[in-house]
């Protein structure tokens, strides 16, 4: 079993829906979970990043974090055509800042 | 220049020869990375540097080299290389290998291997 589970996509929305991007996890240890976009022919940025279960909302972004049931969510409100990316799931574990990332999901939101 | 930077964007390279990546932060982090990313997988760590030593060696094939002759410098030595090397190498930085909120990204160099 894989550590961190993303679904590829592509994922396509119209302009104005609200995306939701998931990720699964199978190491109840993870306590660090972020989120990453990835513009084609770029590197990663944070997007957001959460402690622990709970949410935490960034202008149109939240991030939700089920602890429970090992699962974490990206929700984008009013998506927009230049949120069209990869998005990876970041999950740290251990002493060292050791990420294991998802495979990301390519997201296109089209006008 | 700011951030993290990598250099070439993009290389073709033949099986037997030898070539070198190379990524310059100016972020004044202590930590550097190498990740390798190919398509529909996720990101695989491959060497940790921490204030130019190497705390992290994932298992990677002798015929990648890393380098760090300081903390702003990171290189990655190629040489014989395979076809399914061909990948996305990506650097990335952090404050210290320690740091609990991520990374800092270079837009990596598209390596291709025939």
């Amino acid at each position: 079993q894989k550590e961190v589970e993303q679904d590829p996509g592509p994922l396509s929305v119209p302009e104005g829906a609200i995306v939701s991007l998931n990720c699964t996890y199978s190491n109840s240890a993870f306590q660090y979970f972020m989120w990453y976009r990835q513009y084609s022919r770029k590197g990663p940025e944070l997007l957001m990043y959460t402690y622990s279960s709970g949410n935490k909302e960034d202008g149109r972004f939240t991030a939700q974090v089920d602890k429970s049931s090992k699962y974490i969510s990206l929700f984008i409100r009013d998506s927009q055509p230049s949120d069209s990316a990869t998005y990876l799931c970041a999950l740290r574990s251990g002493g060292y800042n050791k990420l294991i990332f998802g495979a990301g999901t390519r997201l296109a939101v089209h006008p | 220049e700011t951030g993290v930077t990598q250099t070439p964007r993009h290389l073709v390279m033949g099986m037997t020869n030898k070539k070198s990546l190379k990524c310059e932060q100016h972020l004044g982090h202590n930590a550097m990375y190498w990740y390798k990313q190919s398509a529909k997988k996720p990101l695989e760590l491959m060497f940790v540097y921490s204030l130019e030593e190497r705390v992290e060696n994932n298992s990677v094939p002798s015929r990648f080299s890393p380098e760090c002759p300081n903390s702003s410098h990171l290189f990655l030595h190629l040489h014989t290389l395979q076809p399914e090397d061909s990948a996305l190498y990506l650097c990335a930085s952090s404050q210290n290998h320690r740091d609990r909120l991520g990374y800092t990204f270079g837009s990596g160099t598209r390596l291709t291997v025939v």
